[in-house]
């Protein structure tokens, strides 16, 4: 099936020590997202790709960045993560064609935790 | 303040009984969208509206979206178990021409108690 992937389910980083999650997909989709997730809080968007072109939300640290090395995968790299930057991150695609809306489609997501 | 805003917060339900959760938006609705997500994995996407007064339904869930309101509803009828996590609303709030990029609300958490 049809799907996208989050690895690992779980990380535990150490206080400073940077870190990779990665995505892919399956789905052959142009946008690519990743959010982060705080307890009882809405996903918060921190950048997405469409195609190769990456977007980057105003309030995202520069702490967070992100590569898409082909339409396949996704990764986000925290730098140098703190204890705020516990939560958890959820990868999404989106067929992303213009002038439509469509829905996005969810990984099971990463949840980090930092120590 | 949060652009979309999801009432309850939390609801908790007798087995078969019926539900509504609310979702307004501060901005116009280009699109909603539903999600349900269970507690420490990934959103699962329920149903999309996007004309004012469109009515969607699938199983037990029926969704409604309120245009001129800019709102919309989530109702649950002869609720079960298997509808309890937290349902998010999330919508095209960026522009009238079609956008990929959703904003979600802090979800409502649904217990069923059998």
């Amino acid at each position: 099936d049809a799907m996208v992937i989050q690895n690992p389910r779980y990380q535990v980083t150490q206080f400073g020590k940077p870190v990779t999650l990665s995505c892919s997909q399956t789905l052959n989709h142009n946008v690519m997202y990743w959010y982060q997730q705080k307890s009882s809080q809405a996903p918060k968007l921190l950048f997405h790709y469409y195609d190769k072109d990456f977007n980057n939300e105003a309030d995202t640290p520069d702490n967070f960045q992100s590569r898409r090395p082909n339409t396949s995968f996704c990764f986000l790299d925290i730098r140098s993560p703190g204890l705020g930057d516990a939560a958890m991150y959820l990868c999404a695609t989106s067929p992303g064609q213009a002038y439509s809306s469509y829905e996005q489609y969810f990984g099971p997501g990463t949840r980090l935790t930092v120590t | 303040s949060q652009e979309l805003e999801q009432s309850p917060q939390s609801l908790i339900v007798q087995e078969g009984k019926n539900l509504t959760i609310n979702c307004t938006s501060s901005k116009t609705l280009y699109g909603l969208y539903w999600y349900k997500q269970k507690y420490g994995e990934g959103l699962i996407f329920l149903m999309m509206l996007q004309k004012g007064g469109e009515e969607k339904s699938h199983e037990k869930i029926t969704a409604k979206l309120d245009e001129k309101k800019q709102q919309s509803s989530l109702h649950i009828t002869a609720s079960q178990p298997s509808h309890a996590g937290i349902y998010l609303c999330g919508a095209d709030i960026t522009s009238g021409a079609g956008s990929y990029q959703l904003t979600f609300g802090k979800g409502t958490k649904l217990s069923v108690i059998p």
